[in-house]
């Protein structure tokens, strides 16, 4: 099955704690996305990447960091500067097709903090 | 930056009745598309107009676009207790390469 998955579920953090999200697809896609939903809100763009090894910014970008060392990977890590991290986030990727392509997204990761 | 918002923010009908949620945006755009949210999931994508289209049917969906008002609306016809969910409009963020920007989303709620 082709598709995009997340992990963990649900995540809890204490307080001073770097904790890192996972994010894989196994749909050869060369961009990736990471947002972040909070209660009643929309998405709002974390980091990107448009290709391996290159990554950049998004809207609300600190406080988190993000690699892209395999094309299939792009785990997202929240620091202790990010101050509050509560919040469900999700992963997507998209195809070369230009712009005119969906996004498929992950299942989501719940992160508490204690 | 957000560059789409929904209208209206809930949406409560019975089941058979249609729904109808309107989204806007600020800038110019090549495409709008739309996705749905079950609670605690993730996004699966609906249907996607192109800005040179007016009108777009997909199954009991249909969605149109007005470039000249930067509006679309998205119609559920004859809706389902398993329509119920969110619905959020997306649209290019010009800045961020092939990123989307989300408004803050519909929320459908269909009894039977």
């Amino acid at each position: 099955d082709g598709g995009i998955t997340q992990s963990p579920k649900y995540l809890f953090r204490k307080e001073g704690q770097n904790v890192t999200l996972s994010c894989e697809q196994n749909l050869n896609h060369d961009a990736m996305y990471w947002y972040r939903q909070d209660p009643g809100q929309g998405l709002r763009l974390i980091y990107y990447s448009q290709i391996v090894n290159d990554f950049q910014k998004g809207d609300i970008a600190e406080g988190y960091s993000v690699s892209r060392e395999k094309k299939e990977s792009f785990p997202l890590t929240v620091t202790s500067a990010q101050k509050n991290p509560t919040a469900f986030y999700l992963c997507a990727s998209k195809g070369t097709s230009g712009a005119l392509s969906e996004q498929f997204f992950g299942p989501g990761t719940r992160l508490t903090v204690l | 930056s957000q560059q789409g918002e929904e209208d209206p923010q809930a949406l409560s009908i019975q089941e058979g009745e249609n729904a109808t949620m309107n989204c806007s945006y600020k800038t110019s755009i090549n495409n709008l598309q739309w996705y749905r949210q079950n609670s605690g999931r993730g996004l699966v994508h609906l249907i996607l107009i192109r800005s040179n289209e007016r009108e777009k049917h997909s199954g009991r969906l249909r969605v149109t676009l007005d470039t000249s008002k930067k509006s679309s609306s998205l119609l559920i016809t004859a809706s389902r207790a398993a329509d119920t969910a969110s619905y959020f409009c997306a649209t290019p963020a010009h800045q961020a390469g092939t990123a989307l920007i989300f408004g803050k989303g519909t929320t459908l709620s269909v009894s039977s």
